[in-house]
């Protein structure tokens, strides 16, 4: 069975710019959350989907969004770039069982984002 | 704020031995707790969870040790070996919200 893919795996771009970064979750998985990792905050949780509905959401600022397609692929979006968002992004999905927090996530590579 | 955190940012042990990483929380919310294993250029890898309502879960090498009252949970390795090298993060879960620890790099030396 394929794992989490996540494309691309490298990504440069300018302040202000937008940027889409897509997660292709293990087949027959619903949820698929992802999560931003830098140095100074560790690994924090940016939203969750299941069923195309944005389930969970952290504690991030509306410029980062999110969708997730018929077929559970998930992309998110971030709009007018901060150096600050420089960061891995990391998408996991976990089981159809409903259960986001308990069940087993499945992280995926991650997407390397660098904004000069 | 840092409701989960890992004071100790690396740990190096020799194999064979116990390696132990500590995880502590502030928030009574948490109720289920996560520890991930991450190598470079992956992505993290379930290890092991506990809920809150056990205070200790064990499998096979791996031991996770739950003090609610400490407000504090450790992961025990046992016996370490090479390839436990990584860098680990512990997760808590709670009130439809999950915080990561900024994770411990273990360095296991042959």
């Amino acid at each position: 069975k394929a794992g989490v893919t996540q494309t691309p795996r490298y990504l440069i771009k300018t302040r202000g710019q937008q940027v889409t970064l897509s997660c292709s979750p293990i087949s027959g998985h619903r949820s698929v959350s992802w999560y931003q990792q830098t140095p100074g905050q560790g690994l924090q949780f940016l939203f969750e989907y299941f069923s195309e509905t944005q389930r969970n959401k952290g504690n991030f600022p509306g410029r980062f969004s999110g969708r997730q397609f018929s077929n559970s692929r998930s992309e998110m979006n971030v709009s007018t770039l901060e150096l600050g968002d420089s960061a891995l992004y990391l998408c996991a999905s976990t089981s159809s069982s409903g259960v986001w927090r308990t069940d087993t996530q499945y992280f995926g590579p991650g997407t390397r984002l660098t904004v000069l | 704020d840092q409701q989960v955190k890992q004071n100790s940012p690396s740990l190096s042990v020799q194999e064979g031995r116990i390696s132990i990483l500590n995880c502590d929380y502030t928030n009574s919310m948490f109720d289920y707790f996560l520890w991930y294993k991450k190598y470079p250029a992956e992505g993290p890898t379930f290890l092991i969870s506990i809920s809150s309502i056990k205070d200790k879960n064990e499998d096979g090498r791996f031991t996770v040790f739950l003090n609610k009252s400490a407000k504090h949970l450790s992961l025990h390795i046992v016996p370490s070996q090479p390839g436990d090298s990584a860098v680990y993060f512990c997760a808590a879960v709670g009130n439809n919200d999950m915080r990561f620890g900024a994770g411990t790099r273990l360095t296991v030396k042959p």
